[in-house]
């Protein structure tokens, strides 16, 4: 019964290879956040979204993108995988984006490029 | 603009000893300030949130973080620690309160000894 779920947990692959992340959340909420968590453990957000918006922080490279086929569920996709994209990224989702919601995360998935 | 900064990526206690982890924020306006903790192979879950209602805020599992204006400070402490508190922890500022504009330390390790 797991609140966010990420797939895959770990995930090795070569440079300049196309690749997924799966999140889903069984909450019922209606907003998904991805953050990517570096080499220094600093968390950022990359994006997040809801049936009304996608937002994008301006840093990340357009070859993340992140698809919603439903209300629970928030994938994120990179073409094209460079070096530098090795690091943890983390799914997270709230009911909503005010100030009394909490966020929820994901275990997180551990990306290597190679 | 907003930042944390969390001194000391390792804390090393003793069981039944005072945990304090320390943590300064930067921010252009009265921000709303979080604790989350990730215990291994989980996901970052909340511990505690500031939102200016008190000073003084208690999380789960004997935590609480006091909030100095003054000092730009909100370090998470707790009187007696526990094996089970050996995790990861994250102190984070959002001038909105709203996940989507989390900004994250770079965390703590803490570890119980016996």
């Amino acid at each position: 019964d797991t609140a966010v779920s990420q797939t895959p947990k770990y995930l090795v692959t070569q440079m300049g290879n196309d690749k997924s992340i799966k999140c889903e959340q069984n909450l019922g909420h209606d907003t998904m956040y991805w953050y990517k968590q570096d080499s220094k453990k600093f968390l950022k957000i990359m994006f997040s979204y809801n049936n009304k918006e996608l937002i994008i922080n301006e840093t990340v490279p357009n070859r993340f993108s992140p698809k919603s086929p439903d209300k629970a569920h928030l994938n994120l996709h990179i073409n094209s995988l460079e070096l530098g994209d090795s690091a943890v990224y983390f799914c997270a989702s709230s009911l909503g984006q005010a100030s009394n919601t909490e966020a929820f995360f994901g275990q997180g998935t551990r990306l290597t490029v190679v | 603009a907003q930042s944390v900064t969390q001194l000391g990526s390792h804390v090393s206690v003793s069981e039944g000893a005072l945990v304090l982890l320390r943590c300064n924020y930067s921010s252009s306006v009265p921000p709303y300030l979080f604790w989350y903790v990730q215990y291994p192979n989980q996901g970052l879950q909340l511990l505690l949130k500031y939102t200016s209602a008190a000073t003084l805020v208690k999380g789960i599992n004997g935590f609480e973080a006091e909030f100095k204006k003054s000092e730009t400070s909100f370090h998470l402490t707790k009187p007696s620690a526990h094996m089970s508190d050996a995790a990861e922890y994250f102190c984070a500022v959002s001038l909105s309160g709203s996940a989507r504009q989390l900004t994250f330390g770079s965390g703590t390790q803490l570890t119980v000894l016996p």
